[in-house]
């Protein structure tokens, strides 16, 4: 059973590309969704959460729609400290306090100059 | 800016032995968990754990596991009898009550 899926990647883009990363996830009682970012063999850290009426965060855009179960990420301007591995995570909780954190297997970015 | 710390950031043990993995978490964070991370494959949730009890436990979170917080500053995660399949990356988090999850480094186990 796979809880969050991903585009497997790598995506491999220039610099000031957009790029964009789609995720589904297949529990519908998910409450809250976030994408975190992951450098290689370094720990996730919180990017943004992902909010249904979708949100945005500089060149970083996210976008939810609860009907089809899919989130996406949009990167915009893409610059070379973009690279890494990007990870769709979801919670049933309605915030993430005391409970698991589902992590897809996540998508890797290279930018190149 | 308070950060997660792990120790040790990585330990090689001999298949069958015991081992202790210990983590401090963020000093005002009431939310405790462990998660680990099979090289090449996701992040899976084991424990989490709050108010000195486990909150939440992963099917992977056997009787092989246990977790305690032996005082104010530490949480840990033991594993009893390594077996070859525990060798990943353990990474530890906390979150205040309002949620976010911050990671620490990581502890990197090799099991031979």
């Amino acid at each position: 059973r796979k809880e969050v899926e991903q585009d497997p990647g790598p995506f491999n883009v220039p610099e000031g590309a957009t790029v964009a990363f789609n995720c589904t996830y297949s529990n519908s009682a998910s409450q809250s969704f976030f994408w975190y970012r992951q450098d290689c063999r370094k720990e996730p850290k919180l990017l943004m959460s992902v909010y249904s009426s979708g949100n945005e965060d500089g060149r970083f855009t996210a976008q939810l729609n609860r009907a089809s179960q899919y989130i996406s990420l949009l990167i915009r301007d893409s610059k070379l400290s973009d690279s890494a591995t990007y990870l769709c995570v979801v919670n049933l909780g309605d915030n993430q306090a005391g409970t698991a954190l589902i992590f897809g297997k996540g998508t890797t970015l290279s930018v190149s100059s | 800016e308070p950060e997660v710390t792990q120790t040790p950031s990585h330990q090689v043990t001999q298949m069958g032995q015991e081992v202790i993995l210990r983590c401090v978490p963020i000093s005002n964070h009431l939310y405790f968990y462990w998660y680990r991370q099979i090289l090449g494959q996701k992040v899976e949730f084991l424990v989490s754990f709050y108010n000195n009890e486990i909150s939440e436990k992963s099917e992977i979170f056997d009787d092989q596991f246990s977790v305690e917080r032996p005082d104010g500053s530490n949480f840990t995660l033991k594993i009893r009898s390594t077996k070859l399949e525990d060798s990943a990356m353990y990474f530890c988090a906390s979150s205040p009550i309002s949620g976010t999850q911050y990671f620490g480094p990581g502890t990197r186990l090799l099991v031979l």
